[in-house]
C-alpha cells in the first residue's frame, strides 16, 4: 500500500508571501495523490488531486500542486498566501481507507 | 447539498458513561468511515464500512463499536468511556473509487472527564 510523509508539522509565513507544503509518497505502480484542507473547526475538504496526465494540478483557492515522479514528491505550493488560509492540509494516497499523513499546519501572519 | 452530518457538535462525558455519536450522509456512498483526530496526530481510522451489515476494524478500533444497518447511516457507540477517548471525532463518506475523495462532517467535539 502507499504510504506518504509531510515533511513539515509547522509551517508559519507572513501575508502575501510564498508557501510550499512537502510530501513525499513511497513508490507504486499507479499513482493518485490528494492533499485535503481543514479550517478551524470544521472537517477535511478536498483542496485538488493527481489522477494522471499534467503533472502540474490547480486546485481551490490558488493552490496548485506539482507531482514529481522522480523526486516521488507532490508539494503544495501558493505564490501569495492569505489570513484565510490558516488552515492544516494533509496529503492522502488513494486506497480505500484512505490513510493520511500527520498534516501541515500552516499559520499565516498578518 | 448537506452532505455528511453529524450530531452533537459538542458532548461532555464522565468515565464510565455510554454515549452514540450519529452519522448520517445523503450522497448514497457505499463506503463510510470514522476517524479521530488528536492534536499533532493526524487523524487515525477506527472503523469503516463498505456497505449496509459490513464493517471493518481500522487502526485504533478498542472501545468502540459501530453498526452499519442502512446506506446512510453509521453510528459510532462508546461504551465505556475513557479519558484517552477525548478527541475530535470525524465521520467520512465516499465511492469506493480510489480516484474519488472523502467527503467529511464538520466532527464531534468529545470531552471526557
Amino acid at each position: 500500500a502507499q504510504s506518504v510523509t509531510q515533511l513539515d508539522s509547522q509551517v508559519p509565513v507572513f501575508e502575501e508571501a510564498p508557501v510550499e507544503l512537502r510530501c513525499n509518497y513511497s513508490s507504486s505502480v499507479s499513482v493518485y495523490l490528494f492533499w485535503y484542507v481543514q479550517y478551524p473547526n470544521q472537517g477535511l475538504q478536498l483542496l485538488l488531486k493527481y489522477l494522471s496526465g499534467s503533472t502540474l494540478v490547480k486546485g481551490i483557492n490558488g493552490f496548485e500542486a506539482e507531482f514529481n515522479k522522480s523526486q516521488t514528491s507532490f508539494h503544495l505550493r501558493k505564490p501569495s498566501v492569505h489570513i484565510s488560509d490558516t488552515a492544516e492540509y494533509f496529503c492522502a494516497p488513494p486506497g480505500t481507507p484512505l490513510v493520511f499523513g500527520k498534516g501541515t499546519r500552516l499559520s499565516v501572519i498578518a | 447539498n448537506a452532505g455528511v452530518t453529524q450530531t452533537p457538535k459538542f458532548r461532555i462525558l464522565k468515565i464510565g458513561q455510554s454515549m452514540t455519536l450519529q452519522c448520517t450522509q445523503d450522497m448514497n456512498h457505499n463506503y463510510m468511515y470514522w476517524y479521530r483526530q488528536d492534536p499533532g496526530m493526524g487523524l487515525k481510522l477506527i472503523y469503516y464500512s463498505v456497505g449496509a451489515g459490513i464493517t471493518d476494524k481500522g487502526e485504533v478500533p478498542n472501545g468502540y463499536n459501530v453498526s452499519r444497518s442502512t446506506t446512510e447511516d453509521f453510528p459510532l457507540r462508546l461504551e465505556l468511556a475513557a479519558p484517552s477517548q477525548t478527541s475530535v471525532y470525524f465521520c467520512a463518506s465516499s465511492t469506493g473509487d480510489t480516484n474519488q475523495p472523502q467527503h467529511f462532517g464538520d466532527g464531534t467535539r468529545l470531552s471526557i472527564l
